[in-house]
């Protein structure tokens, strides 16, 4: 079963940063938060993950509280093509546990 | 990044045949290659996890007898759908964990679209 909670769905405007939340209250301390999207009919794209500092990438930010039990992931300047589900992920970092998707949110970019 | 390719892309079969599809790393070599399914307008569900060399572990509701797997090299698994039906049309995903830099990720394929008639 999937760790972690995440609103269904969500509009960012073209060009406005998108602030994506996951909540993940029963992580583990040996545990990563992953961040990954499916854009329509394509298989999963990696974004980042992070244990418990702050991670930033090409891609987007990984903002984690203090106490881990949440993040949030920011697309910048989001675009059109930045529609997608996006799904929050927890999981060792070590070892072979696949992982594991829940539900994510659909993030509409709209012009 | 790492690549991860499959194929077919789409593949259109009638009702009693077999399907095999082909997942292939292609600059690194995948330890642990994984299979996904995913129905419309619902997330990825895990299959089953494979090993090279070694029998795949299937999830709970899996039938191992359907849905043959073989991880026989460090880039290549194949997952056989036996005796398909219309219910088995679905998005297939694989996925292939490997070594990079020193840190294990998890890549996925771009998906087959089989389709049952």
């Amino acid at each position: 079963d999937a760790k972690t909670t995440q609103p269904p769905s969500m509009d960012c405007a073209e060009g406005r940063a998108a602030n994506l939340p996951c909540n993940h209250s029963t992580i583990s301390g040996n545990e990563y938060v992953y961040w990954y999207r499916q854009i329509h009919s394509q298989g999963p794209q990696y974004i980042i993950h992070g244990l418990k500092n702050n991670e930033t990438n090409e891609m987007a930010s990984l903002i984690i509280t203090e106490d881990r039990k949440s993040s949030t992931l920011i697309l910048p300047h989001a675009t059109l093509r930045d529609t997608a589900v996006y799904y929050c992920i927890v999981r060792p970092d070590s070892g072979n546990t696949p992982l594991v998707f829940g539900k994510g949110t659909r993030l509409s970019v709209i012009a | 990044g790492a690549v991860v390719s499959q194929h077919p892309s789409r593949v259109i079969c009638k009702s009693g045949t077999s399907v095999k599809i082909e997942c292939r790393s292609l600059d690194f070599q995948a330890t642990t290659m994984f299979w996904y399914r995913q129905f419309p307008k619902q997330s990825l569900m895990l299959m089953a996890t494979s090993n090279e060399g070694s029998k795949a572990t299937y999830e709970q509701g899996v039938e191992k007898d359907k849905f043959l797997i073989n991880h026989a090299s460090l880039t290549l698994s194949t997952l056989t759908v036996t005796s398909a039906h219309p219910e088995d049309s679905s998005f297939y995903i694989c996925s292939a964990r490997g070594s990079q830099g020193g840190s294990y990720e998890q890549y996925f394929g771009p998906g087959t679209r089989l389709t049952v008639t």
